[in-house]
């Protein structure tokens, strides 16, 4: 299973970009990087993927370095709110077709006011 | 709402006894995957389920068991319940196709299982 590894803590003024990264080096080509994010202690939430191009959406950008062995998660304008353990992964698929995303320890981002 | 809906929120019960945690999963979505999350573990994959056929399996003890009925919904079984096993339970579900999901999963807001 190609393993992630994020810093465990990181702070961030409110209304500047949070940048996290990620680093994959053992990443395998047909390999995505997810990146969810748990606030407190609810159900995990979805922000967004990619596999080689940069990915934006509502939410956030994703950057993925040309050799793919790191990426980094931008939210553009860091809210209170936006507070939370993000999750860095590497979908790792088994047999069949099967799929199951294997979460880390994940960054506890901080947005300060 | 996220869409997939656990069932309880909480249950606190005995050591030695079984429970039942119930999930439904989003509403077109085939996949449904199991996850335990304890304080000192993190968030740990049980197993999945694709179309009411096991389709992969992580730690996942003995003493549990999981199921995915034709209408789509899932229950994880947890019998002989100890201490350790008091955590969060989350279900999350996907629309996986036999070749893999083509975006994220959306994960339950969890049963509580706290036992005593």
């Amino acid at each position: 299973d190609a393993k992630t590894t994020q810093p465990p803590s990181m702070d961030c003024a409110e209304g500047r970009a949070a940048n996290l990264p990620c680093n994959h080096s053992t990443i395998s080509g047909n390999e995505y990087v997810y990146w969810y994010r748990q606030i407190h202690s609810q159900g995990p939430q979805y922000i967004i993927h990619g596999l080689k191009n940069n990915e934006t959406n509502e939410m956030a950008s994703l950057i993925i370095t040309e050799d793919r062995k790191s990426s980094t998660l931008i939210l553009p304008h860091a809210t209170l709110r936006d507070t939370a353990v993000y999750y860095c992964i590497v979908r790792v698929g088994t047999q069949g077709g099967s799929e199951k995303l294997v979460f880390g320890k994940g960054t506890k981002l901080t947005v300060n006011p | 709402d996220s869409g997939v809906t656990q069932t309880p929120k909480h249950l606190i019960t005995a050591t030695g006894q079984r429970v039942t945690l119930r999930c439904s999963p989003r509403s077109g979505d085939l996949s449904v995957y199991w996850y335990q999350q304890s304080l000192d573990q993190g968030l740990q994959f049980l197993i999945q389920y694709y179309n009411g056929e096991e389709r992969a399996k992580g730690n996942i003890l003995e003493r549990f068991s999981a199921q995915q009925f034709p209408d789509l919904h899932s229950e994880l079984n947890l019998s002989s319940l100890e201490l350790g096993d008091s955590a969060l339970y989350f279900c999350a579900s996907s629309f996986a196709t036999r070749w893999g999901i083509s975006g994220g999963y959306t994960f339950g807001s969890g049963t509580r299982l706290t036992v005593v």
